[in-house]
């Protein structure tokens, strides 16, 4: 079992829905998580961190829930250009590498 | 800056065959990391490093070497190749500052063992 389980998707959403993707992690020790942008056939990129008291950058809302030990990604107003796979990651427990999640397909259409 | 980079972008060996994976960072990044990417697993870590002269394996190591010699180059060498070694591999970098900025990736070797 991965230590972070994601829903694969694909996720199909015309332009400006809002979509919400959910993640788990079975460690509870872990102490960093992320959202990951990967397009497709080109390296993970840094979308944001995930802090416990939520945070938000633009149309991106992430929220971080220690107790049920899942992360989540909210995106409004969904564009065209929004449409990749996101990696959900936590840090593990050797504090330096992380544990991807194996990422939810998003296809925004117009 | 340059980032990670990552050589060669693409790669064919023969089983058996060994190979070096060269990645150099230039952001002076004390923790580097080796992963690989095959449909349907995930990014699963190979090994990584947190600083000259340290590594460590992680959840996938057998078939593969690396070696920290200096901060900017992380090389990861492959002994014997196999069919089962053909992936998308990706090195990654970062500072101490894990909790805000996370990893740095290269843009990945495409590698095919036949």
């Amino acid at each position: 079992r991965k230590e972070v389980e994601q829903d694969p998707g694909p996720f199909n959403v015309p332009e400006g829905a809002t979509v919400a993707f959910n993640c788990t992690y079975s460690n509870s020790a872990s102490q960093s998580f992320f959202w990951y942008r990967q397009d497709c056939r080109k390296e993970p990129k840094l979308l944001m961190s995930v802090y416990s008291s939520g945070n938000e950058d633009g149309r991106f809302t992430a929220q971080l829930n220690r107790a049920s030990q899942y992360i989540s990604l909210l995106i409004r107003d969904s564009k065209l250009s929004d449409s990749a796979t996101y990696l959900c990651v936590a840090r593990g427990t050797s504090g330096y590498a992380l544990n991807f999640g194996k990422g939810t397909s998003l296809l925004v259409t117009p | 800056n340059a980032g990670v980079t990552q050589t060669p972008k693409f790669q064919v060996l023969k089983t058996g065959q060994s190979m070096t994976l060269q990645c150099a960072q230039d952001m002076n990044h004390e923790y580097m990391s080796w992963y690989r990417q095959d449909p349907g697993m995930g990014l699963r870590l190979i090994h990584y490093s947190v600083g000259a002269g340290i590594t460590d394996q992680g959840e996938v190591p057998n078939g593969y070497n690396v070696s920290r010699s200096t901060t900017e180059d992380f090389p990861l060498r492959l002994l014997s190749a196999a069919p089962s070694q053909t992936s998308v591999y990706f090195c990654a970098s970062s500072d101490r500052d894990l909790v805000h900025y996370g990893y740095t990736f290269g843009s990945g070797t495409r590698l095919t063992v036949v």
